[in-house]
């Protein structure tokens, strides 16, 4: 079975461009999970959908981040004007549930320069 | 909040050797789950092993096992007979049993060296 796909695998944008992340999770999951990564603040939650619907989005920086899931198999996450500080990979994650196991895609490495 | 803390930024262990990565954490919670993962230097996470809190046996993954001490709120990693290929970051991640608080908490990670 395939696991988690991403796309795109590395993106390079100017400040100010719209960017968007797309992430497919694995067939059959129901739980659909952000994350960021950075140096600084290492690995944390953006937010997560369960059924497609977002159950927290407390872990959104800003407005510019909005994240959204219109079918059990894809979800995006945009970022509106990006600026430099949001350089970082993103990963998207699905478990079964949202008690399981959550399953991690490649991640995006995104630069904002 | 929930906080997961891994105090040891990098070891070093030599191949065939057997190395354990601590982490701790803060909960008041009784009931969790614990998790590590592993990345490598393609960055994708690895489930490496699971544990439930509300079980007392440690889990045990081929040579990848844990010693869980829920009243210290300590979660280590031991991996034995060590591999070059085990040579990543290992992150140690909390999870609260359910109720809208799904998402992990991570530590900040430990970077694994395997010497040849």
């Amino acid at each position: 079975d395939a696991g988690v796909i991403q796309s795109p695998r590395h993106e390079v944008t100017e400040m100010g461009q719209e960017v968007t992340l797309r992430c497919k999770p694995i067939s059959g999951h129901n739980s659909l999970f952000w994350y960021r990564q950075t140096m600084m603040r290492g690995l944390e939650l953006l937010i997560y959908f369960n059924n497609n619907v977002p159950i927290d989005d407390s872990g959104m920086p800003e407005d510019r981040f909005s994240a959204k899931m219109p079918n059990a198999s894809f979800s995006t996450l945009k970022i509106q004007p990006s600026e430099p500080r949001d350089s970082a990979v993103y990963f998207c994650a699905s478990s079964p549930d949202r008690r399981e196991t959550q399953y991690f895609g490649p991640g995006t490495r995104l630069l904002v320069l | 909040a929930q906080t997961v803390t891994q105090s040891q930024p990098e070891m070093s262990v030599q191949e065939a050797e057997t190395v354990t990565l601590s982490c701790t954490y803060d909960t008041s919670e009784s009931d969790y789950y614990l998790f590590w993962y592993k990345q490598p230097p393609s960055r994708q996470m690895i489930l490496v092993i699971r544990q439930e809190a509300y079980k007392q046996q440690n889990a045990t993954e081929n040579r990848f096992s844990v010693n869980f001490q829920k009243a210290a709120k300590s979660f280590s990693l031991k991996i034995s007979d060590s591999q070059l290929g085990d040579a990543a970051m290992y992150f140690c991640a909390y999870r609260s049993p359910g109720g809208g608080a799904d998402g992990l908490t991570f530590g900040k990670g430990t970077h694994l060296i395997i010497q040849p």
